[in-house]
């Protein structure tokens, strides 16, 4: 899999768009970025993923750059539930998912 | 999006008991499972990969002996951890995958703790 690097942590006020980057400058041209966050003491959550072109969904916009090196998964209104570890994860479709660190975000009244 | 369950939810054993844990995608077959291990403030670590009818493949440093995988149908896989002692006391994450899905989606979790 490919490396990703985000930074250890984050906050964002509620109400507000949480932007949340990823750098994964290795990613071959098969593989997939993913994210996933988990919540204190649950399973991890689906969030989107994308191969090469931005994706939307009732949860958040992934948006992945022309040379697909970084991406940016953006939440577009905040709320104090979305308060997680998110992880960006690249791999191939269909392949394990090894996690990283994550970022963790702090969502503040 | 597909559903995954575990059960139980969280389990206390006593050390050098066996604790078994049930992995069911509810609503789509899955082809493939992953068993993960969590320690407070750590991130997902996989412990084996199973494949429907086929022996699990399990990674670097992870006991097969030890943590028992079976997958014999399309929507259950299992997870024993044999001879349990305090250090096996973690959050147990499985999740599932099906023919041709290019995601994985994953179960709630299972807290052990070994007494």
């Amino acid at each position: 899999d490919a490396k990703t690097t985000q930074p250890p942590s984050m906050d964002c006020a509620e109400g507000r768009a949480a932007n949340l980057p990823c750098n994964h400058s290795t990613i071959s041209g098969n593989e997939y970025v993913y994210w996933y966050r988990q919540i204190h003491s649950q399973g991890p959550q689906y969030i989107i993923h994308g191969l090469k072109n931005n994706e939307t969904n009732e949860m958040a916009s992934l948006i992945i750059t022309e040379d697909r090196k970084s991406s940016t998964l953006i939440l577009p209104h905040a709320t104090l539930r979305d308060t997680a570890v998110y992880y960006c994860i690249v791999r191939p479709g269909g392949f394990k998912t090894i996690f990283g660190a994550g970022t963790r975000l702090f969502v503040k009244a | 999006g597909a559903v995954v369950s575990q059960h139980p939810s969280r389990v206390i054993c006593k050390s050098g008991t066996s604790v078994k844990i049930e992995c069911r995608s509810l609503d789509f077959q899955a082809t493939t499972m992953f068993w993960y291990r969590q320690f407070p403030k750590q991130s997902l670590m996989l412990m084996a990969t199973s494949n429907e009818g086929s022996k699990a493949t399990y990674e670097q440093g992870v006991e097969k002996d030890k943590f028992l995988i079976n997958h014999a149908s399309l929507t259950l896989s299992t997870l024993t951890v044999t001879s349990a002692h305090p250090e096996d006391s973690s959050f147990y994450i499985c999740s599932a995958s099906g023919t041709g899905q290019e995601t994985q989606y994953f179960g709630p979790g299972t807290r052990l703790l070994v007494l």
